[in-house]
């Protein structure tokens, strides 16, 4: 399967900043990839679908302005979290669409703490 | 509504006991179904993909049974070592390259 990987694995950043996490893929050519995020003892869920050379598409209620994604090449997607806040404090984690039956590739996540 | 439903939400056992995990699915049109382990402060890693037509699938201590006609999975770990300990995600995609998550199961393996 795919190989991807996330920088940071974990960031501690100030209330009002804004914090740029990497997805990549290391192994695979992804046009699409996906970025969840995870709460405390919750499963994953959708944030948005990042698509090679276009616009993402957001899941509802995702704030598009908030959370900037740019997949500007086909092993690279970055997750901005704008002007952070303590509620944006999650576990964020990317994932690339690869291979047949709809799989796809988890990457190790990305622990943020907004203080 | 496509749903995903695992039972129990957690579960503690001793080292070298067996357990099974439980997932009840509606989504519709199906064509798969997926167990992930996801260690604390990891990302998920697939443990198996059921497909339409399999009913058992095993891999290692871990074996996968599906019912498609009740949609109905079960993921059955023998022999459990304290790496074991970790939440158990059943997974089954819809349309769009979406998947749908179960609420995953938080296993404690105890020595």
């Amino acid at each position: 399967g795919a190989v991807v990987s996330q920088h940071p694995s974990r960031v501690i950043c100030k209330s009002g900043t804004s914090v740029k996490i990497e997805c990549r893929s290391l192994d695979f050519q992804a046009t699409t990839m996906f970025w969840y995020r995870q709460f405390p003892k919750q499963s994953l869920m959708l944030m948005a679908t990042s698509n090679e050379g276009s616009k993402a598409t957001y899941e509802q209620g995702v704030e598009k302005d908030k959370f900037l994604i740019n997949h500007a090449s086909l092993t690279l997607s970055t997750l901005t979290v704008t002007s952070a806040h303590p509620e944006d404090s999650s576990f964020y984690i990317c994932s690339v669409g690869a291979g047949g039956r709809d799989e796809q590739f988890f990457g190790p996540g990305t622990r943020l703490t907004v203080l | 509504k496509n749903q995903v439903e695992q039972s129990p939400q957690s579960l503690i056992i001793l080292e070298g006991k067996n357990c099974t995990l439980q997932c009840n699915y509606t989504v519709s049109p199906f064509s798969n179904l997926r167990w992930y382990k996801q260690d604390t402060g990891r990302g998920p890693v697939s443990l198996t993909i059921m497909t339409f037509s399999e009913n058992t699938k095993s891999n290692g201590r871990y074996t996968a049974t599906l019912d498609a006609d009740t949609k109905q999975s079960s993921l059955h770990i023998t022999a459990s070592q304290l790496s074991d300990s970790a939440s158990y995600i059943c997974v089954v995609p819809r349309a769009g390259n979406m998947l749908t998550f179960g609420g995953g199961t938080r296993l404690m393996v105890k020595p």
